[in-house]
């Protein structure tokens, strides 16, 4: 069966870091690798897509890489700051849109 | 826009009553997901609707679960007879196929407790 694995439930690291966090799948050849934000109480938000195709995109202080081989996805928050403090979702969507989440690594960036 | 809209946001009811979870996705949007969230089992795809059409319902728990989208504006998810394990936060997110990032926009939720 299909199924994602991130690597941590939690992580924390001091304010100023790079927080590194890992998404592994199984099962499943998606068409894109999609990352998500979700803070208490809201649903999630979306920061970043890359495609099949692509090795790594960034934006601003994020940066996703893409190893369809390995069957893992790297999401990088550079400068780490207590405002990033969330839990980070990894999404996989398929050709024929359908989207599936994994569990999520809850992230604190102490000061 | 004002977004994807989920009514209501908090729903208390006892075991074995009908719950009826309602979702207007985003004007224009052509696929809408119904998720469950628990700390057990995290972000579960219950299933999802291509131009108002199920395509994908085997994340449907059992029997007791039904969705419809009856028109492009509207969802309803219902659980008939609601049981204490259907406690969890219910989310209902759209997107557009049409779309350069293919993301999906979230709702705030239901969270539905069953006593």
């Amino acid at each position: 069966s299909q199924k994602i694995e991130q690597n941590s439930e939690a992580l924390n690291i001091q304010e100023g870091k790079t927080a590194t966090l890992t998404c592994n799948y199984t099962n499943y050849s998606p068409a894109y690798l999609q990352w998500y934000r979700q803070d208490p109480g809201r649903g999630p938000v979306f920061l970043l897509l890359i495609r099949e195709n692509e090795k790594e995109k960034r934006k601003e202080r994020l940066k996703v890489t893409f190893d369809t081989t390995l069957k893992q996805s790297l999401f990088h928050i550079t400068a780490s700051q207590p405002a990033d403090s969330a839990t980070y979702l990894c999404a996989l969507r398929s050709s024929a849109s359908k989207i599936i989440f994994g569990s999520g690594t809850r992230l604190s960036i102490r000061p | 826009d004002a977004g994807v809209i989920q009514s209501p946001r908090h729903e208390v009811t006892e075991m074995g009553q009908e719950v009826t979870l309602r979702c207007k996705p985003i004007s224009g949007h052509n696929s809408l997901f119904w998720y469950r969230q628990t700390m057990m089992r995290g972000l579960e795809l219950l299933i999802y609707f291509n131009n108002n059409v199920p395509i994908d319902d085997s994340g449907m728990p059992e029997d007791r679960f039904s969705a419809k989208m009856p028109n492009a504006s509207f969802s309803t998810l219902k659980i008939q007879p609601s049981e204490p394990r259907d406690s969890a936060v219910y989310f209902c997110a759209s997107s557009s196929t049409g779309t350069v990032q293919n993301e999906a926009f979230f709702g705030q939720g239901t969270r539905l407790t069953v006593v």
